[in-house]
């Protein structure tokens, strides 16, 4: 059975950082590319970024370019987001999802985690 | 990049049949066949119930289906059920190596 478990939120200060973990399970994880998927209080889903099988491949939505950085270590299953300079409108649940992709274009979500919610305030 | 254009609320009777559109550009849905649809209820994560346009995972109930026409997408649910209740989203990918999402449409079953 797949499972991504994402780990890592809680409550911060506008300005300040928190690093997203997400542990995956039940797949060949190393052949897939894998994102972040966000999304705010009460509002629709929003792609935060997406890494490749091989971490060769890197991409950002432009609202989180600069301050957010993917990363992945395949030898221990597991995605990261570090999030810096941490804005109000960052506040939402922060889902891990594994996608079906075609030479690097991201064709679907088809496994998702639970979410971890991450809380911007002063 | 906007987000993809989708009505907020649908709505019909249980047995009858409704459509969910999805406008987007030809840097989008107009230049790949990849659109998606997920389906969420409150408080859980997503679930992928349309990829690549118009196929359906495996477990996913026949009376989804998708389609696609130049940049618009779009969902049908036939023979409404009150289990149908709750949001949709379409997704695509597009000419600039990101992925939109549309708005969310609430569905109601009257």
């Amino acid at each position: 059975e797949v499972q991504l478990v994402e780990s890592g939120g809680g409550l911060v200060k506008p300005g300040g950082s928190l690093r997203l973990s997400c542990l995956a399970s039940g797949f060949t994880f190393n052949t897939y590319t894998m994102n972040w998927v966000r999304q705010a209080p009460g509002k629709g889903l929003e792609w935060v970024s997406s890494i490749s099988s091989t971490s060769s491949h890197i991409s950002y939505a432009d609202s989180v370019k600069g301050r957010f950085t993917i990363s992945r270590d395949n030898a221990k299953n597991s995605l990261y987001l570090q999030m810096n300079s941490l804005r109000a409108e960052d506040m939402a649940v922060y889902y891990c999802a594994s996608a079906s992709n075609n030479w690097g274009i991201v064709k679907y979500f088809d496994y998702w985690g639970r979410g971890t919610l991450v809380t911007v305030s002063s | 990049q906007s987000a993809l254009t989708q009505p907020a609320s649908v709505s019909g009777s249980p047995g009858q049949s409704i459509t969910i559109s999805c406008a987007g550009s030809s840097s989008d849905i107009g230049a790949y066949n990849y659109v998606s649809w997920y389906q969420q209820r409150p408080g859980k994560a997503p679930k992928l119930i349309i990829y690549d346009v118009s196929d359906r995972p495996s477990g996913v109930s026949s009376r989804f289906s998708g389609s696609k026409s130049g940049n618009t997408a779009s969902l049908t649910i036939s023979g409404l059920q009150a289990e149908d209740e709750t949001d949709y989203y379409c997704s695509s990918p597009t000419s600039t190596n990101s992925v939109l999402f549309g708005g969310g449409t609430q569905v109601t079953v009257l």
